[in-house]
């Protein structure tokens, strides 16, 4: 089955504390995504990347890194994570007809 | 003016009928445009993809694309209650293949 596994589903962290989302695609896509969802400001991009080790940034991309070292996996980075970083995140995967999102972060930061 | 604009709703129509849900885009190049699904607490989900003017029908599904307007539509036919949810239109940048704008969504509410 075509799917982006995104991991952990829910997370509950401090101020400050580094933490990392894995996203992994099965699609052999090219193009992945990371969108960070709010109420009233509906999706918005954090980072992308085209292809293995071609990656930059999307609307909203401080606080974040992101690698791509494989084709499959785009993991987002929060290394110093705030309170403002508290959403829901999600992976995005590219193919011709559109994305394929993953299941979704709920992230916390307390 | 925002990139991507929908009409937030909430939009209500009674199971059975049409639901039209409209979205404007400002950039005029744009060359693909998507339809997503969103149930609440779920991930996005494409139901229609469109990039030629006119109208693309897919079951009870139908994208109207006006590309010298700017707008694209999406029309449910025999709305049914499980088509409640927030649908986000998406346009693809000239630009950029690959920095696909959201819009806000609106939210459908169909009735039994």
């Amino acid at each position: 089955e075509a799917q982006v596994t995104q991991n952990p589903r829910y997370l509950i962290t401090v101020t400050g504390k580094k933490l990392t989302v894995t996203c992994s695609q099965n699609m052999n896509h090219e193009y992945m995504s990371w969108y960070r969802q709010d109420p009233g400001l509906g999706l918005r991009q954090i980072y992308y990347s085209m292809n293995v080790e071609v990656t930059d940034k999307g609307d909203v991309p401080e606080g974040y890194k992101v690698s791509r070292k494989e084709k499959r996996n785009f993991p987002l980075i929060l290394e110093s994570p705030s309170p403002n970083q508290t959403s829901l995140y999600f992976c995005a995967s590219r193919g011709h007809y559109g994305y394929t999102f993953g299941s979704g972060t709920r992230l916390t930061v307390v | 003016q925002k990139e991507v604009e929908q009409n937030s709703g909430p939009l209500s129509v009674p199971e059975g009928a049409i639901a039209s849900l409209n979205c404007t885009y400002s950039d005029r190049g744009s060359q693909s445009f998507f339809w997503y699904r969103q149930y609440s607490g779920k991930s996005p989900e494409l139901i229609m993809f469109i990039y030629s003017n006119g109208d693309k029908e897919d079951g009870r599904f139908t994208a109207q694309l006006n590309k010298a307007s700017q707008y694209v539509s999406l029309l449910i036919r025999d709305s049914q209650p499980s088509d409640s949810a927030t649908y986000l239109c998406a346009v693809d940048r000239e630009t950029s293949y690959d920095k696909v704008i959201f819009g806000p969504g609106t939210s459908l509410s169909v009735i039994p």
